[in-house]
């Protein structure tokens, strides 16, 4: 089974902070994800990345970037967090098709 | 800009009965659909897909169907079980693996 590995389950921090959001898969998958889920809003994509060091904007990137050194580990970063991004964050992967694998997520609360 | 859209938040259905969730969508460039299912505390996992080449796509309880001419998808449950109760989103995409979400429907299976 394909496994996405969020690093934090709940987060909390304070406005103004970077924050760092890890995600790892074994499955040696060449694409990952990062959306951000909001009650009404359903599921946002903010970034996504085809390969290592490859990465495109989603639908909301504002105010988030990503880095993607390795194929197994993409990281979500709130360059200076703020209180409207206090969301549930979703990464995921996929081999190349539309089956995305997802995380468990991390609820990120900024105060 | 909601291209992908559900409009009931939530729905309530005897156990045994069939369940009906719908989904509408804007952009006619969408060719292929996936509903995805999504416990409390758990990542969304896909549960079923289909292409715009076809009207009609069945797995076990599960059957989508598409109507492209009125943009409409929807996915049937029968019999619908305890376990069906989550949050159902479907998404759609077009020839690459960005997918568009909805805002997703709460499925309640009453015992």
């Amino acid at each position: 089974d394909v496994k996405v590995t969020q690093s934090s389950r709940y987060l909390v921090k304070r406005t103004g902070e970077k924050v760092f959001l890890e995600c790892v898969q074994d499955m040696d998958h060449e694409n990952m994800f990062w959306y951000r889920q909001d009650p009404g809003l359903g599921l946002r994509l903010i970034y996504f990345s085809y390969d290592v060091k490859m990465k495109e904007k989603g639908d909301i990137p504002e105010g988030y970037s990503v880095s993607r050194e390795k194929k197994e580990r993409f990281s979500l970063i709130l360059e200076s967090a703020s209180t409207n991004q206090t969301s549930m964050y979703l990464c995921a992967s996929s081999l190349g098709d539309e089956k995305l694998f997802f995380g468990s997520g991390t609820q990120l609360s900024v105060l | 800009d909601q291209q992908v859209k559900q409009n009931s938040p939530s729905l309530s259905v005897q156990e045994g009965r069939i369940s009906i969730l719908n989904c509408d969508y804007t952009n006619s460039m969408f060719d292929y659909f996936l509903w995805y299912k999504k416990y409390p505390a758990e990542g969304p996992t896909f549960l079923i897909s289909i292409s715009s080449i076809k009207d009609k796509n069945e797995d076990g309880r599960f059957t989508v169907f598409l109507n492209k001419s009125a943009k409409h998808l929807s996915l049937h449950i029968v019999p619908s079980q305890p376990g069906d109760s989550a949050v159902y989103f479907c998404a759609a995409n077009f020839g690459n693996e960005k997918l568009t979400f909805g805002t997703g429907t709460r499925l309640t299976i009453i015992p």
